[in-house]
């Protein structure tokens, strides 16, 4: 079964510093896709980001960009130019390209707090 | 439309009552799934409908029963619960296949007391 480690329960930033979450996974897959979510306490999970396995370029969304390590299974998060509405749980999470029964199932990390401080 | 809606915002039941979630989307995602989850832990898979018709059953006491009457809408029926079951219910969407994936639409959930 995959797993999602991130090994960071709890980060903060300086707004308008640079950050970096860490998250590693183990497969046995070659593809796969990998996802950032957001929960900040509104509750809604907001995608950040995702990254397709067999896409050796890295993501990048405005402020977010991961730092995607295949070899290593490694797949980071780095926010620049950090804002208060950052500050929320982010969640990494992996995904079979199988589709079984027609349905994708998510597997998640157990997240890490960022707070940003003003 | 891009959203996931999840209704009510929030429920407070005893735990002889009968209530019921609701989920609804208008992507054409034909995947819908319900998510368990805790204070301070990530989402818990609970059920996965596939073309409205359950595809997996993560071992989830028969207090608790889906329902998908529509690809448009899923349910979650409640009854008997525990105070244990408190948590919030995450409601989620997606596509059923090929060829790029885009991730799940999540609701913003619904947050379950039981007393």
């Amino acid at each position: 079964a995959q797993t999602v480690t991130q090994s960071q329960p709890e980060m903060s930033v300086q707004e308008a510093e640079t950050v970096t979450l860490s998250c590693t996974y183990d497969t046995s897959e070659s593809d796969y896709y990998l996802f950032w979510y957001k929960q900040p306490p509104s509750r809604q999970m907001i995608l950040v980001i995702r990254q397709e396995a067999y896409k050796q370029q890295n993501a990048t969304e405005n402020r977010f960009s991961v730092n995607f390590q295949k070899a290593a299974k490694s797949f980071s998060l780095k926010i620049s130019d950090s804002q208060l509405g950052d500050a929320a749980m982010y969640f990494c999470a992996y995904m079979d390209t199988y589709s079984g029964a027609g349905s994708y199932q998510l597997t998640f990390g157990k997240g890490t707090k960022l707070s940003v401080i003003p | 439309d891009t959203e996931v809606t999840q209704t009510p915002k929030h429920l407070v039941m005893g735990m002889t009552n009968k209530k019921s979630l609701k989920c609804e989307q208008h992507m054409g995602h034909r995947a819908m799934y319900w998510y368990k989850q805790k204070a301070k832990k990530p989402p818990e898979l609970m059920f996965v409908y596939s073309y409205e018709k359950l595809s997996i059953n993560e071992s989830v006491p028969s207090r608790f029963s889906p329902e998908c009457p529509n690809s448009s809408l899923l349910n979650l029926h409640l009854h008997a619960l525990q105070p244990e079951d408190s948590a919030l219910y995450l409601c989620a969407s997606s596509q059923a296949g090929p060829p790029r994936y885009y991730g799940y639409t999540f609701g913003s959930g619904t947050r379950l007391t039981v007393v």
